[in-house]
């Protein structure tokens, strides 16, 4: 079965710095993989994703993720935080083929003035 | 495009009772249709699969008689919590995605329902 591990339940960043959430999934196959966010009793809000080609992805509010074969893994990242980025990240995968997502247990982002 | 609503947002209802959570995909036929709770500070926990005009698939551990689920056409899907319990107090988000398409391998989720049993 597939399994998503995220990184860190919790991660605080300053206004400005960098953002990185890390997500690894555990496939022999590449999945489908997906960043969604979510904002205090709200439902899920697609970032990004990957399905095939080209392996930097971006996405909306100004994320990117990478997929990387080699590594299982397909991190998040943001060059410089806001303050309305705080909220919590999930990263998922799907397999070809099959119709279910897999999510991570979620990243809570926190971002200080 | 791609506009998945709940109703309703939130409920409150006393142990026993059962209460009825809809799930609409407004601007698009969806052929599968998801159902999942969410604990507070937990990640989403896929409760059942569902398919238009047929049986939902539960995950295991879901109760079947428990979380009654019809998905009756292609643009609304119904999760009954029958005789509800405190313990199933929880937030009960739904998604819904086209069969084909390039957005087939996505999901779009609904905003969520707030289910709180006295």
């Amino acid at each position: 079965a597939q399994s998503v591990t995220q990184l860190g339940s919790h991660v605080s960043v300053s206004e400005g710095a960098l953002v990185l959430l890390r997500c690894n999934y555990s496939s022999s196959v590449p999945p489908y993989l997906f960043w969604y966010v979510q904002y205090p009793n709200q439902g899920l809000q697609l970032l990004l994703k990957y399905t095939t080609g080209a392996t930097l992805v971006k996405g909306i509010n100004g994320f990117e993720a990478e997929f990387k074969k080699s590594e299982t893994s397909f991190h998040l990242t943001k060059p410089s935080a806001h303050m309305s980025d705080a909220a919590e990240y999930f990263c998922a995968v799907r397999e070809s083929g099959y119709s279910t997502l897999t999510f991570g247990k979620g990243t809570m982002l926190l971002v200080s003035p | 495009g791609a506009v998945v609503s709940q109703h309703p947002s939130w409920v409150i209802c006393k142990s026993g009772t059962s209460v009825k959570i809809e799930c609409r995909s407004l601007d698009f036929q969806a052929t599968t249709m998801f159902w999942y709770r969410q604990f507070p500070k937990q990640s989403l926990m896929l409760m059942a699969t569902s398919n238009e005009g047929s049986k939902a698939t539960y995950e295991q551990g879901v109760e079947k008689d428990k979380f009654l689920i019809n998905h009756a056409s292609l643009t609304l899907s119904t999760l009954t919590v029958t005789s509800a319990h405190p313990e199933d107090s929880s937030f009960y988000i739904c998604s819904a995605s086209f069969s084909s398409g390039p957005a087939y391998n996505e999901q779009f989720f609904g905003p969520g329902t707030r289910l709180t049993v006295l």
